[in-house]
């Protein structure tokens, strides 16, 4: 069966210092790996995503992410964590014909 | 590019009554729409796929006809609470697909429904 895993609830850091949100994913085949970040009331915003290519996917914000395909993992990443960071953020793959989603992580930057 | 809006952001009505929610792509055409459904502090749920001109496949549990969908146009796709109770509060939210190879989909902002 497909999964997204999203182990951490939530994740705090302080302002500054760098930023890891963690996803692994189960899916047969090659997988369409994409985050959002949500903030209060508010739909998704589409941060970045992986197809192919290079392991290392840079996007929106400073956020990049590392797909791990012997770990199964898709962790989020940001070298230097700003308070307006904080937000919850998605996992997600794309199955057969739909996105499955982590169970979300928020994410607390403290000044 | 890729905008996807919903009408209304907010709506609250009584119990009994029914809500229409509006979710349009703005600058492409949309194969494909989703609706998804979200609680409080909780990941979305996925309550149905819609496609343009044919009846959209609901998800195990979704009560299609307590949720109507209607897809009419490649950029317009409603949801509908008929007879709405306090339970279907919640924050409901649609994306659009293109139909391109990468599988992207682009969220619409999110209506949040409130039945007294």
């Amino acid at each position: 069966a497909q999964s997204v895993a999203q182990p951490e609830d939530q994740v705090n850091v302080a302002e500054g210092n760098p930023l890891t949100v963690k996803c692994t994913y189960s899916v047969s085949g090659n997988p369409y790996l994409f985050w959002y970040v949500q903030y209060p009331n508010r739909g998704l915003q589409f941060l970045l995503k992986y197809i192919t290519g290079d392991n290392l996917v840079k996007g929106s914000y400073g956020f990049e992410a590392e797909f791990n395909k012997s770990q199964t993992s898709f962790h989020l990443k940001k070298p230097s964590a700003l308070v307006s960071d904080s937000a919850l953020y998605f996992c997600a793959v794309m199955g057969t014909y739909k996105y499955i989603f982590g169970t979300g992580t928020r994410l607390k930057v403290l000044a | 590019g890729a905008v996807v809006s919903q009408h209304p952001s907010r709506v609250i009505c009584k119990s009994g009554t029914s809500v229409k929610i509006e979710c349009r792509s703005l600058d492409f055409q949309a194969t494909t729409m989703f609706w998804y459904r979200q609680f409080p502090k909780q990941s979305l749920m996925l309550m149905a796929t819609s496609n343009e001109g044919s009846k959209a496949t609901y998800e195990q549990g979704v009560e299609k006809d307590k949720f109507l969908i209607n897809h009419a146009s490649l950029t317009l796709s409603t949801l509908t609470v008929t007879s709405a109770h306090p339970e279907d509060s919640s924050f409901y939210i649609c994306s659009a697909y293109r139909g391109v190879s990468d599988n992207e989909q682009f969220f619409g902002p999110g209506t949040r429904l409130t039945v007294l």
